[in-house]
């Protein structure tokens, strides 16, 4: 089972340059987040979608786009990028359910550094 | 603001020891509380979760401590072993909401030495 795979792995970006970070999910899962974790500030959400063509801003959405054409797809877009978006990305899908809980299934990550 | 306070940041345990990460919350509407494991390179993986009807609940070598009076919860790592090593991740969330969104605390990088 591949669950959530992101593309790239790592990416070194100059200031100003943009890119996207590729994320699919073979789990049929509605809701999907884009998380960034830097050391020691745990997991920030950026944004999130509960389902294809529904997108919505999380902690620090700043800087950054998204879109949900399709079950499946979550890509994330870094606009202008800059050396705050030196981060570990993590793109993840779930299937919340209001009885046993919210279980949030990650992609392996993506190391982005803007020089 | 902060809605999960997680410590201590980093933790070195011998192998056999056990390794306690103490978490806290304000919001009372919190009822579904994981902890998620990290291992370099990777991304975080649900360990093990707890729901406010119990205090405890336990997995392996794993348990989960929770008191609902103190809005604290606890992971316990009973025979610490060196492949435990990892950053671990306390998270909360409302089950009823309508995101079901988790907010996690900033994790502990626990260090197993052999």
């Amino acid at each position: 089972n591949a669950g959530v795979t992101q593309t790239p792995k790592f990416r070194i970006l100059k200031i100003g340059q943009s890119m996207t970070l590729q994320c699919t999910q073979d789990m049929n899962h509605n809701y999907m987040y884009w998380y960034r974790q830097d050391p020691g500030m745990g997991l920030k959400l950026i944004y999130y979608s509960v389902g294809a063509g529904i997108t919505d801003k999380g902690e620090v959405p700043n800087g950054y786009n998204v879109s949900r054409s399709t079950t499946e797809d979550f890509p994330l877009r870094l606009e202008l990028a800059a050396p705050s978006q030196t981060s570990v990305y993590f793109c993840a899908s779930s299937y919340p359910d209001s009885g046993s809980g919210n279980t949030i299934y990650f992609g392996e990550g993506s190391w982005l550094t803007v020089v | 603001q902060q809605q999960v306070k997680q410590s201590p940041q980093s933790l070195i345990v011998q192998k056999g020891g056990i390794s306690i990460i103490n978490c806290a919350y304000e919001n009372t509407a919190f009822d579904y509380f994981p902890w998620y494991q990290q291992f370099p390179g990777k991304g975080p993986a649900l360990l093990i979760a707890i729901r406010p009807d119990v205090s405890e609940k336990k997995e392996g070598r794993f348990t989960i401590s929770f008191n609902k009076s103190a809005k604290q919860f606890s992971l316990h790592i009973m025979d610490s072993q060196p492949g435990d090593s990892a950053t671990y991740f306390c998270a909360a969330s409302n089950r009823g909401s309508t995101l079901g969104r988790l907010y996690f605390g900033r994790g502990t990088q626990l260090t197993v030495w052999p």
